[in-house]
Formats: C-alpha cells, sequence, structure tokens
C-alpha cells in the first residue's frame, strides 16, 4: 500500500503557542489530503480536506483561523493549530490516497498535549 | 442525510469467528471500506468493495450488498491481537468518506 508519513508523532506545547504538523505522502502525489482529530474513545471526526494549490475545505465548526492548512506541493501539507489551547488537545490525523478507488492511508497521528 | 450504522462494541472467543456489520445510507456510492483502528493508534486498511460479494484475504474477509446497504466484515480464527476497533466508511458520489463509528472488538482468551 501507499505510505503516509506524519511529523511530529507527539507534542506538547504551552496554551497560547502555535503548533505545527505535516503530512507526506512518499511514495504518490496527493492532489488531496483530509485532516481528521480523535478525542479518547470517540469516533474519527473530519476537520477539512486539503486541496493542492488552492483553499482548503473545511468542515462545520470548525474555526478556519485556528487550523491552518497549507498544501503547497503535491506531497506535502501542513496543519498549524494557531494559538493553541487546553481544549485543542487531541489525537491529529492525516490520510491521503493516490487515486481512484480513493483508498485513504493513513499517517501515525499527532498526538498534541496543551498544557 | 448519509449515514453509516455499525455496533458499538463485540465481544468474541480467542480462535473463533466473528462477524461486524455495518449499514449505509450515502448520496451516491463509490466503494465500502474497513479499517482496523488499535487503541492510540491511526486506522489502518483493510478491505475495499465495490461489487457485491465477498473479498477473502487471508483471515479477513468483507463482504457487500448494494441494493441492501449492507456490508460486513468476518474475522477467522481470531487472535488477541485483533483486539481493536473496526471502522466501516462508504464513499459517496463526490468520493467523500462519511465513517461510522467503529465497532470495538474485544477478544477474550
Amino acid at each position: 500500500g501507499a505510505v503516509v508519513s506524519q511529523h511530529p508523532s507527539w507534542v506538547i506545547c504551552k496554551s497560547g503557542t502555535s503548533v505545527k504538523i505535516e503530512c507526506r505522502s512518499l511514495d504518490f502525489q496527493a492532489t488531496t489530503m483530509f485532516w481528521y482529530r480523535q478525542f479518547p474513545k470517540q469516533s474519527l471526526m473530519l476537520m477539512a480536506t486539503s486541496n493542492e494549490g488552492s483553499k482548503a475545505t473545511y468542515e462545520q465548526g470548525v474555526e478556519k483561523d485556528k487550523f491552518l492548512i497549507n498544501h503547497a506541493s503535491l506531497t506535502l501539507s501542513t496543519l498549524t493549530v494557531t494559538s493553541a489551547h487546553p481544549e485543542d488537545s487531541s489525537f491529529y490525523i492525516c490520510s491521503a490516497g493516490p487515486g481512484e478507488p480513493n483508498i485513504q492511508y493513513f499517517g501515525a497521528g499527532t498526538r498534541l498535549s496543551v498544557l | 442525510g448519509q449515514n453509516i450504522d455499525q455496533p458499538t462494541e463485540m465481544t468474541a472467543t480467542e480462535g473463533a469467528i466473528v462477524q461486524i456489520n455495518c449499514t449505509y445510507q450515502t448520496s451516491g456510492f463509490n466503494g465500502l471500506f474497513w479499517y482496523q483502528q488499535h487503541a492510540g493508534e491511526a486506522p489502518t486498511f483493510l478491505s475495499y468493495n465495490v461489487l457485491d460479494g465477498l473479498e477473502e484475504k487471508g483471515r479477513f474477509s468483507s463482504f457487500l450488498s448494494r441494493s441492501k446497504g449492507y456490508s460486513y466484515l468476518l474475522l477467522k480464527e481470531l487472535q488477541m491481537k485483533d483486539s481493536a476497533s473496526y471502522l466501516c466508511a462508504a464513499s459517496d458520489s463526490n468520493y467523500q468518506l462519511i465513517w461510522g463509528a467503529g465497532t470495538k472488538l474485544i477478544i477474550k482468551p
């Protein structure tokens, strides 16, 4: 299967700081990548669809100015959590696929803890 | 609206067989996916069905009935390492994945 790399795997930061998470497709090009958030013992929640060369599409209820997404190349999307607060502490996961049939491969996830 | 239903939790015995069901309602349909997610880890892809019938892959099989909006994941010869959540997802007409809440599978010795 295709390989998606996500970095960092774990980050602890102080309240008010910004955190950048990278998602890379290693062996394929991805015009679209997806960002999810998952709270403990809850299901995956799609935050936004990242589109190469254009603006991301955010799901209802997700603050665009807080969760900045940049998809500047066909192999890299970044999610920046701006002015992070303790309630932003969660497991953030990206996914991408090499095309039809649209099988999504996930990065290993980033566990964010905001103190 | 679009919806995926699957049981919240199931329990099975090591060495046995378990079937996890999933029903879906989507605007258009472009395939049904199953993923496995161990606690604290990201999901990993298990199977994809777009045509009716059974797809077998080792100890895991997945079935699809498009007319019934129904799929199941069959796990044989259960091992303790199969304890995980199993996520069902359907692809709609825009190739957007609609996710179920996941079924937590508990394997007992």
